[in-house]
């Protein structure tokens, strides 16, 4: 069964506080990953898509990086606006529910 | 550029109505899509529209429809409406396929069922 799993749940750094969230995924013929970042009260906001096994993508203080069975997104220095919560999903082809979602991580910073 | 608008974004109803939900995409977005967000199961993919047609579904039943206008603006309806329908509703738009995973999301209509 295709599944995207994030850990941790949630998660508390103080400011400064570099560190990663997971994104382990079982999809057959993985065409794609894809991160999101949403506020509360607000739909998700895009951040990267990875397409293949070694890619990096960066964005201000966010790094996402993509291995055969799971992503990482590395956050370096966080800031208290980057409490939010990030999310993970992955398409899939000719398949009911096109897009899987993970349940996302919580991340709040602390200043 | 104006963004994703949802409406309403607020909506209480009582189990056995339905109710419909609008959301018109970013101009000349082609695509939208609909998603349910619940604190169980997270965001769950229910369809897809591209030019007036239903490209994508996800496993919902069918008391969940949808529909996409000429002008890309598209509406989604659920009938016969349970305690469990009770969820945050996003819809997305995006100018290309669902596989470049960007997608621009509105505020959602958070849908209170009674």
């Amino acid at each position: 069964e295709d599944q995207v799993t994030q850990s941790p749940e949630a998660l508390r750094l103080q400011e400064g506080e570099s560190s990663s969230l997971n994104c382990s995924y079982t999809v057959s013929g993985l065409r794609g990953l894809f991160w999101y970042r949403q506020d509360p009260g607000k739909g998700p906001e895009f951040l990267f898509t990875l397409y293949s096994a070694g890619e990096e993508k960066e964005k201000e203080r966010l790094k996402a990086t993509l291995t055969k069975k799971e992503s990482f997104l590395h956050i370096t220095a966080p800031k208290p606006e980057d409490s939010a919560t990030y999310l993970c999903a992955a398409p899939r082809e000719n398949r009911d529910d096109k897009i899987i979602f993970g349940k996302g991580t919580r991340l709040h910073i602390l200043p | 550029k104006a963004g994703v608008t949802q409406t309403p974004r607020y909506l209480i109803k009582t189990r056995g109505q339905q109710v419909t939900l609008s959301c018109s995409p970013i101009s000349g977005h082609r695509s939208v899509s609909w998603y349910q967000q619940t604190p169980g199961q997270g965001l769950q993919f229910l369809f897809e529209y591209f030019s007036e047609t239903q490209r994508n579904k996800g496993n919902f039943p069918g008391r969940f429809s949808g529909r996409q206008f000429s002008n890309s603006r598209s509406e989604m309806n659920v009938s016969t409406l349970e305690l469990g329908d009770s969820a945050l509703y996003l819809c997305a738009s995006s100018s290309g396929t669902l596989n470049t995973g960007e997608l621009f999301f509105g505020e959602g209509s958070r849908l209170t069922v009674l």
